[in-house]
């Protein structure tokens, strides 16, 4: 079974609003990666954190993360159609192993 | 270099035919990852390479996918006897891996899309 698993599996908003997706993992990591996944194509790394980070922000991005409850979440503020895509987590153990996904729709 | 390139990017073959694979990593990357993936699931793990040494394969892979990474630089994924299940997007991602610190982020190339009829 997959060590990451993404929550909720769809997500629709308008333009503007901030989308939250939720990871949760089963094994201690060494750290989290979030990747994106635009349709039919492949997927684009996005923020890794590191198991003794709690936050990290990379511009419209914050991810959390609390290994007490083996949980992570990707914050994607302000926004934008183009954000349309299906976003994953990975944990590192090694190698990545990856959950399902989130679908998120941005309606413009 | 641009990124990571597969070869080729479609491919559709008859059941029980064998297809080969051709992945080529960032060249300074010293890792090299397979995974496969179906219609609305995650990319599922199926083995990786730290230079030519092959680490890992997934209990999950078939005696029929072999792969190999002969001088440390491109890799090939071959698939014996192909069968319908055999159908899926096959991602190659490659990443710079320093020390024992963890697993660097991957950088995935765009998939070969093998239909098995």
């Amino acid at each position: 079974s997959q060590q990451g698993e993404e929550d909720p599996q769809a997500l629709s908003i308008q333009e503007g609003e901030n989308a939250t997706m939720n990871c949760s993992y089963k094994t201690s990591i060494n750290n989290l990666q979030w990747y994106r996944q635009n349709s039919g194509r492949g997927l684009v790394h996005l923020i890794l954190i590191r198991s003794n980070e709690r936050e990290k922000h990379s511009g419209r991005l914050r991810v959390t993360l609390d290994t007490s409850k083996k949980s992570s979440s990707l914050l994607i503020t302000a926004s934008r159609a183009a954000d349309t895509a299906s976003y994953f987590c990975a944990t590192d153990a090694g190698k990545s192993t990856f959950g399902d996904g989130t679908t998120l729709t941005v309606k413009p | 270099d641009t990124g990571v390139s597969q070869d080729p990017r479609h491919k559709i073959t008859k059941r029980g035919q064998n297809v080969t694979f051709r992945c080529d990593p960032i060249s300074e990357h010293n890792r090299l990852y397979w995974y496969r993936q179906t219609l609305g699931q995650g990319p599922e793990f199926l083995t990786y390479f730290q230079n030519e040494a092959q680490l890992e394969k997934s209990r999950l892979l078939s005696d029929r996918f072999s792969a190999e990474r002969p001088k440390g630089s491109f890799s090939t994924l071959e698939i014996q006897r192909t069968e319908q299940g055999d159908s899926a997007m096959y991602l190659c991602a490659s990443s710079s891996h320093m020390g024992l610190a963890g697993t660097y982020e991957q950088y995935f190339g765009p998939g070969t899309r093998l239909t098995v009829t």
